[in-house]
Protein backbone atom coordinates (compact mmCIF):
# COMPACT_ATOMS: atom_id res chain seq x y z
CA UNK A 1 0.00 0.00 0.00
CA UNK A 2 1.02 3.81 -0.85
CA UNK A 3 2.48 5.44 2.24
CA UNK A 4 3.47 8.96 2.47
CA UNK A 5 5.92 10.50 5.38
CA UNK A 6 6.35 13.92 6.61
CA UNK A 7 9.34 13.70 8.93
CA UNK A 8 9.08 17.43 10.28
CA UNK A 9 6.23 17.96 12.36
CA UNK A 10 7.27 21.35 13.07
CA UNK A 11 9.57 23.81 11.60
CA UNK A 12 10.26 26.96 12.35
CA UNK A 13 11.86 29.71 10.58
CA UNK A 14 12.64 33.64 10.18
CA UNK A 15 10.80 35.45 8.08
CA UNK A 16 13.21 36.15 5.02
CA UNK A 17 15.08 32.62 5.61
CA UNK A 18 14.57 29.95 3.01
CA UNK A 19 12.10 27.02 3.60
CA UNK A 20 11.82 23.34 2.55
CA UNK A 21 8.91 20.94 3.35
CA UNK A 22 9.81 17.13 3.62
CA UNK A 23 7.67 14.60 1.59
CA UNK A 24 8.64 11.48 0.84
CA UNK A 25 6.35 8.33 -0.68
CA UNK A 26 5.96 4.84 -0.93
CA UNK A 27 4.96 3.35 -4.29
CA UNK A 28 6.51 1.73 -7.44
CA UNK A 29 4.41 2.87 -9.94
CA UNK A 30 3.68 6.76 -10.95
CA UNK A 31 1.71 8.74 -8.91
CA UNK A 32 0.18 11.87 -8.49
CA UNK A 33 1.68 14.27 -5.78
CA UNK A 34 0.27 17.21 -4.12
CA UNK A 35 0.77 19.71 -1.28
CA UNK A 36 -2.65 21.13 0.91
CA UNK A 37 -2.35 23.69 3.10
CA UNK A 38 -3.94 24.68 6.08
CA UNK A 39 -4.09 28.35 7.64
CA UNK A 40 -5.40 29.23 10.80
CA UNK A 41 -9.52 28.75 11.05
CA UNK A 42 -9.47 27.88 7.38
CA UNK A 43 -10.43 24.74 5.75
CA UNK A 44 -7.62 22.54 3.82
CA UNK A 45 -7.14 23.83 0.49
CA UNK A 46 -4.84 22.54 -2.77
CA UNK A 47 -1.55 24.50 -2.82
CA UNK A 48 -0.41 22.99 -5.79
CA UNK A 49 0.34 19.92 -7.97
CA UNK A 50 2.72 18.02 -9.06
CA UNK A 51 1.60 17.70 -12.94
CA UNK A 52 0.82 21.28 -12.95
CA UNK A 53 4.89 22.58 -12.26
CA UNK A 54 3.95 25.78 -11.16
CA UNK A 55 5.00 27.91 -8.43
CA UNK A 56 1.86 29.24 -5.99
CA UNK A 57 2.38 31.99 -3.38
CA UNK A 58 6.68 31.43 -4.15
CA UNK A 59 6.52 28.00 -3.28
CA UNK A 60 7.13 25.20 -5.81
CA UNK A 61 7.82 21.22 -5.72
CA UNK A 62 9.86 18.80 -7.97
CA UNK A 63 8.59 15.18 -7.76
CA UNK A 64 12.17 12.82 -8.25
CA UNK A 65 11.11 9.55 -8.43
CA UNK A 66 14.67 8.57 -7.75
CA UNK A 67 14.50 9.75 -4.02
CA UNK A 68 10.75 9.34 -3.92
CA UNK A 69 10.26 12.27 -2.47
CA UNK A 70 7.90 15.72 -3.48
CA UNK A 71 9.67 18.22 -1.23
CA UNK A 72 8.13 21.93 -0.95
CA UNK A 73 10.54 24.43 -1.21
CA UNK A 74 10.23 28.94 -1.41
CA UNK A 75 13.45 30.81 -1.29
CA UNK A 76 12.06 33.44 1.16
CA UNK A 77 9.44 32.46 3.99
CA UNK A 78 6.82 35.66 5.01
CA UNK A 79 5.00 35.51 8.16
CA UNK A 80 1.71 34.63 6.22
CA UNK A 81 2.98 31.13 4.97
CA UNK A 82 2.86 29.99 8.39
CA UNK A 83 0.16 27.19 8.11
CA UNK A 84 -0.07 23.50 8.47
CA UNK A 85 1.32 21.77 5.26
CA UNK A 86 0.06 18.27 3.86
CA UNK A 87 1.73 16.43 1.06
CA UNK A 88 -0.77 13.68 -0.65
CA UNK A 89 -0.57 11.26 -2.66
CA UNK A 90 -3.20 9.88 -5.47
CA UNK A 91 -2.36 6.44 -7.66
CA UNK A 92 -4.64 4.95 -10.21
CA UNK A 93 -5.24 1.86 -9.28
CA UNK A 94 -6.33 2.89 -5.59
CA UNK A 95 -10.01 5.03 -7.36
CA UNK A 96 -9.79 8.79 -6.63
CA UNK A 97 -8.43 8.69 -2.58
CA UNK A 98 -5.90 10.93 -1.57
CA UNK A 99 -3.14 9.64 0.76
CA UNK A 100 -1.98 12.50 3.15
CA UNK A 101 1.18 12.65 5.43
CA UNK A 102 1.06 13.72 8.98
CA UNK A 103 1.73 17.13 8.12
CA UNK A 104 4.15 19.88 9.13
CA UNK A 105 3.34 23.06 10.82
CA UNK A 106 5.31 25.84 9.49
CA UNK A 107 6.26 28.69 11.77
CA UNK A 108 7.43 31.78 10.42
CA UNK A 109 8.91 34.16 12.92
CA UNK A 110 9.21 38.02 12.58
CA UNK B 1 -23.98 27.23 -2.75
CA UNK B 2 -20.25 28.52 -3.05
CA UNK B 3 -18.28 25.84 -1.92
CA UNK B 4 -18.86 22.39 0.63
CA UNK B 5 -21.08 23.27 3.67
CA UNK B 6 -20.61 20.52 6.75
CA UNK B 7 -22.68 20.88 9.70
CA UNK B 8 -22.87 20.46 12.35
CA UNK B 9 -19.89 22.40 12.98
CA UNK B 10 -18.83 20.94 15.84
CA UNK B 11 -20.79 17.95 17.61
CA UNK B 12 -20.31 16.34 21.10
CA UNK B 13 -22.14 12.62 21.83
CA UNK B 14 -21.72 10.31 24.98
CA UNK B 15 -20.05 7.40 24.23
CA UNK B 16 -23.04 4.46 22.52
CA UNK B 17 -24.43 7.26 21.37
CA UNK B 18 -25.32 7.40 17.20
CA UNK B 19 -24.47 10.27 15.33
CA UNK B 20 -25.11 11.59 11.55
CA UNK B 21 -22.88 14.44 10.19
CA UNK B 22 -23.84 15.71 7.08
CA UNK B 23 -22.59 17.36 3.83
CA UNK B 24 -23.72 19.70 1.14
CA UNK B 25 -20.83 19.42 -1.83
CA UNK B 26 -20.55 21.88 -4.37
CA UNK B 27 -23.62 21.88 -6.65
CA UNK B 28 -22.51 19.66 -9.92
CA UNK B 29 -19.95 17.83 -8.11
CA UNK B 30 -20.07 13.99 -9.32
CA UNK B 31 -17.10 12.73 -6.64
CA UNK B 32 -17.51 13.01 -2.82
CA UNK B 33 -14.98 11.90 -0.43
CA UNK B 34 -15.26 11.56 3.56
CA UNK B 35 -11.89 12.15 5.47
CA UNK B 36 -11.33 11.34 9.44
CA UNK B 37 -8.64 13.32 10.84
CA UNK B 38 -7.73 12.65 14.30
CA UNK B 39 -5.63 15.15 16.27
CA UNK B 40 -2.06 15.72 15.21
CA UNK B 41 -2.83 13.09 11.95
CA UNK B 42 -2.84 13.91 8.71
CA UNK B 43 -6.80 12.63 6.79
CA UNK B 44 -7.40 9.25 6.50
CA UNK B 45 -9.85 8.17 3.75
CA UNK B 46 -13.19 6.64 4.82
CA UNK B 47 -15.29 6.38 1.84
CA UNK B 48 -15.69 7.46 -1.76
CA UNK B 49 -18.90 8.50 -3.73
CA UNK B 50 -19.39 9.25 -7.35
CA UNK B 51 -23.04 10.56 -7.83
CA UNK B 52 -25.35 7.99 -5.51
CA UNK B 53 -23.04 5.15 -6.10
CA UNK B 54 -20.46 4.35 -3.54
CA UNK B 55 -17.55 3.12 -5.21
CA UNK B 56 -15.16 2.30 -2.10
CA UNK B 57 -15.80 1.97 1.84
CA UNK B 58 -12.76 0.69 2.37
CA UNK B 59 -11.53 2.95 4.40
CA UNK B 60 -14.45 2.80 7.04
CA UNK B 61 -12.84 1.63 10.23
CA UNK B 62 -15.96 -0.36 11.21
CA UNK B 63 -19.38 -1.77 10.47
CA UNK B 64 -20.69 1.18 13.04
CA UNK B 65 -19.36 3.51 10.29
CA UNK B 66 -21.98 4.06 7.02
CA UNK B 67 -22.34 6.41 4.91
CA UNK B 68 -25.46 7.17 2.09
CA UNK B 69 -25.72 9.53 -0.58
CA UNK B 70 -29.35 8.70 -1.83
CA UNK B 71 -29.54 11.49 -4.39
CA UNK B 72 -26.43 12.00 -5.46
CA UNK B 73 -25.99 15.32 -3.68
CA UNK B 74 -25.90 15.81 0.40
CA UNK B 75 -24.36 12.89 1.90
CA UNK B 76 -24.74 11.81 5.80
CA UNK B 77 -21.79 9.84 7.42
CA UNK B 78 -23.23 7.86 10.30
CA UNK B 79 -21.78 6.69 13.09
CA UNK B 80 -23.74 4.30 15.35
CA UNK B 81 -22.77 3.52 19.17
CA UNK B 82 -19.61 5.87 19.16
CA UNK B 83 -17.03 5.17 21.02
CA UNK B 84 -14.02 7.48 22.39
CA UNK B 85 -11.64 6.80 19.66
CA UNK B 86 -14.08 7.65 17.17
CA UNK B 87 -13.17 11.58 18.50
CA UNK B 88 -11.91 13.13 15.55
CA UNK B 89 -12.58 15.77 12.39
CA UNK B 90 -14.91 14.34 9.61
CA UNK B 91 -13.40 16.14 6.31
CA UNK B 92 -15.81 15.84 3.68
CA UNK B 93 -14.50 16.92 -0.03
CA UNK B 94 -16.08 17.09 -3.45
CA UNK B 95 -14.97 17.90 -7.16
CA UNK B 96 -15.77 18.09 -10.54
CA UNK B 97 -14.89 14.87 -11.30
CA UNK B 98 -12.94 11.74 -9.60
CA UNK B 99 -9.51 13.28 -11.15
CA UNK B 100 -10.32 16.72 -10.48
CA UNK B 101 -8.93 18.74 -7.81
CA UNK B 102 -10.49 18.36 -4.61
CA UNK B 103 -12.90 21.34 -2.47
CA UNK B 104 -12.63 20.34 0.94
CA UNK B 105 -15.66 21.40 3.36
CA UNK B 106 -14.79 23.01 6.94
CA UNK B 107 -15.27 19.66 8.65
CA UNK B 108 -17.41 18.49 11.65
CA UNK B 109 -15.34 18.07 15.29
CA UNK B 110 -16.94 14.96 16.77
CA UNK B 111 -16.34 14.88 20.34
CA UNK B 112 -16.86 11.05 22.06
CA UNK B 113 -17.38 11.76 26.17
Amino acid sequence: AQRVTQPEKLLSVFKGAPVELKCNYSYSGSPELFWYVQYSRQRLQLLLRHISRESIKGFTADLNKGETSFHLKKPFAQEEDSAMYYCALRVGNAGNMLTFGGGTRLMVKP
Amino acid sequence: GAGVSQSPRYKVAKRGQDVALRCDPISGHVSLFWYQQALGQGPEFLTYFQNEAQLDKSGLPSDRFFAERPEGSVSTLKIQRTQQEDSAVYLCASSLSGRSGYTFGSGTRLTVV
